[in-house]
Order: structure tokens, then sequence, then C-alpha cells
């Protein structure tokens, strides 16, 4: 089945900085990659997505990069803020296998 | 726009009793997903349901896990009995089928302790 891998486990950061979170797949046949944000106590939410027909996808301060060849997606967050501070997931799915495959997550502290 | 709806929020048992969580789904969702998050980790599928069938449970531990969604809307999974291993959070998803993959919503999750 799928394995997706996510890098690195925590990041800290400084305010007004960029953070760049990996994340690499194996199953060549996953075609959609979302990323959510927790926060502590609640559920996953979504943040950004990108399908495999598509290299990259920027929503404000939030793009996602995806190489199809290397099978790795990456989420970058610019002039980040102490409320970006939460786990970040990555996530992959395909054609016929709706359900999300998830990466160990990443942590991310924003410091004021 | 109502989110997922999940009940309770925490829930705290001992080993081998029995446990229930509810899920009520995004009105006019006909997927509905149940996922394990263990601490630390990410969600993991248990169960999905494609209106009130089954598409695939096989990563459900079917000896104490069953789940069921009647008429195609709430969703209940239970285990039972319960063991150590068991304490995570168990996440609803709902979902509008559209072209090849759905965008997945979750609800805030049920924190279960198992002592």
């Amino acid at each position: 089945g799928e394995n997706v891998e996510q890098h690195p486990s925590t990041l800290s950061v400084q305010e007004g900085d960029s953070a760049v979170i990996k994340c690499t797949y194996s199953d060549s046949a996953s075609n959609y990659f979302p990323w959510y944000k927790q926060e502590l106590g609640k559920g996953p939410q979504l943040i950004i997505d990108i399908r495999s027909n598509v290299g990259e996808k920027k929503d404000q301060r939030i793009a996602v990069t995806l190489n199809k060849t290397a099978k790795h997606f990456s989420l970058h967050i610019t002039e980040t803020q102490p409320e970006d501070s939460a786990v970040y997931f990555c996530a992959a799915s395909k054609t016929g296998r709706r359900a999300l495959t998830f990466g160990s997550g990443t942590r991310l502290q924003v410091q004021p | 726009e109502a989110g997922v709806a999940q009940s309770p929020r925490y829930k705290i048992i001992e080993k081998r009793q029995s446990v229930a969580f509810w899920c009520n789904p995004i009105s006019g969702h006909a997927t509905l997903y149940w996922y394990q998050q263990i601490l630390g980790q990410g969600p993991k599928l248990l169960i999905q349901f494609q209106n009130n069938g089954v598409v695939d449970d096989s990563q459900l531990p079917k000896d104490r896990f069953s789940a069921e969604r009647l008429k195609g809307v709430d969703s209940t999974l239970k285990i039972q009995p319960a063991k150590l291993e068991d304490s995570a959070v168990y996440l609803c998803a709902s979902s509008f089928p559209t072209g090849a993959t759905d965008t997945q919503y979750f609800g805030p999750g049920t924190r279960l302790t198992v002592l």
C-alpha cells in the first residue's frame, strides 16, 4: 500500500521567516495531495491541496509544489505568524482509493 | 454550513469495557470515514462508507471494532472489548465525491483513554 514520509518532525522559525515541510510518497498512482493543519484538541483542517495534473498551487502565504517524477511534494509558508504554530500533516490518495494515507506530522513553532 | 459533528469529545474507560462513538457528517456528504490517530502520529483509516455500504474496512480490527452507518447519514463506531492500545483520538471525516478524488472534512474527534 501507499507509504507517506514527512520531514522534519519539528520545525522552529522566527516570525516572518519561511517554513518548508517535505513529503515523499511511494505509490506512483497517487494523484491527490492535501495538507492539513491540526491545532491542539481539534480535528485536522484542510489548508491547501494539489492534484497530479498541477505542479504548483498558491493561496496567499501558503504554496504547495509537486514533483511527480521524484514522488515528493512540499508545503511552503511565507511570512510566518505565531498563529501558524500547529502540527501539519501531508497526505496522499488515488483514484479508486479515496481514503487518505497521512504522513507522521510536523510540529511547527513560530517564535514571536 | 455546519461541520462534521462527533460525540462524545472525551471518554475514559477501563480495559475490557465497551465504548461507542457517534458521527454526524456534513449534510449531503455520501462518503464517511473513521480514522484512528494515536498520539504523535498521523491519522490511519479504520473504515470507509459510501452511503450505508462499506467500501474499505481492511484495516479495521474486526475482532473488537465494529461500525455502522444506518440510513446513509450518521455513523457509530464501537469497540468491545477495549484494550490499552486503543487509546487514541477517533476522527470522523466526510466528503462529497466529485471526480476522481475527494476533499475530506474532519470533525473534532473523540479522545479515548483506556486505563
